[in-house]
């Protein structure tokens, strides 16, 4: 059993379309990680969150503790947007990650 | 903006050799650690490294990998006698008392 569920796993888009990508999780975490790994395969680490919401120009992350739930809202979306996006709880000192969503936004 | 480095950014070895991958993080960065990415697979965490010694390890890090920080500013992995499975992306990553990670741009390791 995954630890960590995303859903969609792949996504296509129309630039400007809003996209929203969810996380669930079923273990004890004392923050969740939002990641964004390029085609290239860097990862870059786009917020880390264990309540609430937080906001970074177009991209929005939330969390819902009592649901073991996040979701990562892109608003407007871009072609360079498309990337893999990807959940990850820390447990004690470790990252579990999710399988990734798969992103493409087309013009 | 500070980066973490990590080399060679392709590594081939036979089966069987030692190799070891050299990350430098960022300069007044606490925590260090690395992570795997087998081809097509998830990301999956491997060790922790607080204070010089190892903080938290998975079942993935067993006799054969080593990690050590030679010498305040380099992070390396050492795997001892490679095998076959082991051929994957291999990320560093840093982190301020925060925990958020700065990733370098990884290894990818093939084992022939």
């Amino acid at each position: 059993k995954n630890e960590v569920e995303q859903s969609p796993q792949n996504l296509t888009a129309q630039e400007g379309e809003f996209i929203t990508i969810n996380c669930s999780y079923s273990v004890g975490i004392s923050a969740l990680h939002w990641l964004q790994q390029h085609p290239g395969g860097g990862i870059v680490s786009l917020f880390m969150l264990s309540s609430g919401k937080k906001k970074h120009g177009r991209l929005i992350a939330t969390i819902n503790i009592q649901e073991k739930h996040s979701s990562l809202h892109i608003t407007a979306s871009h072609p360079r947007d498309s990337a893999v996006y990807i959940c990850a709880v820390t447990y004690g000192d470790k990252l579990i990650f999710g399988t990734g969503t798969r992103l493409q936004v087309f013009p | 903006e500070p980066e973490v480095t990590q080399t060679p950014s392709h590594q081939v070895t036979q089966m069987g050799q030692e190799v070891i991958l050299r990350c430098v993080p960022i300069s007044n960065h606490l925590y260090f650690y690395w992570y795997r990415q087998i081809l097509g697979q998830k990301v999956e965490f491997l060790v922790s490294f607080y204070n010089n010694e190892i903080s938290e390890k998975s079942e993935i890090f067993d006799d054969q990998f080593s990690v050590e920080r030679p010498d305040g500013s380099n992070f390396t992995l050492k795997i001892r006698s490679t095998k076959l499975e082991d051929s994957a992306m291999y990320f560093c990553a840093s982190a301020l008392l925060d925990r958020t990670r700065h990733f370098g741009d990884g290894t990818r390791l093939s084992i022939l």
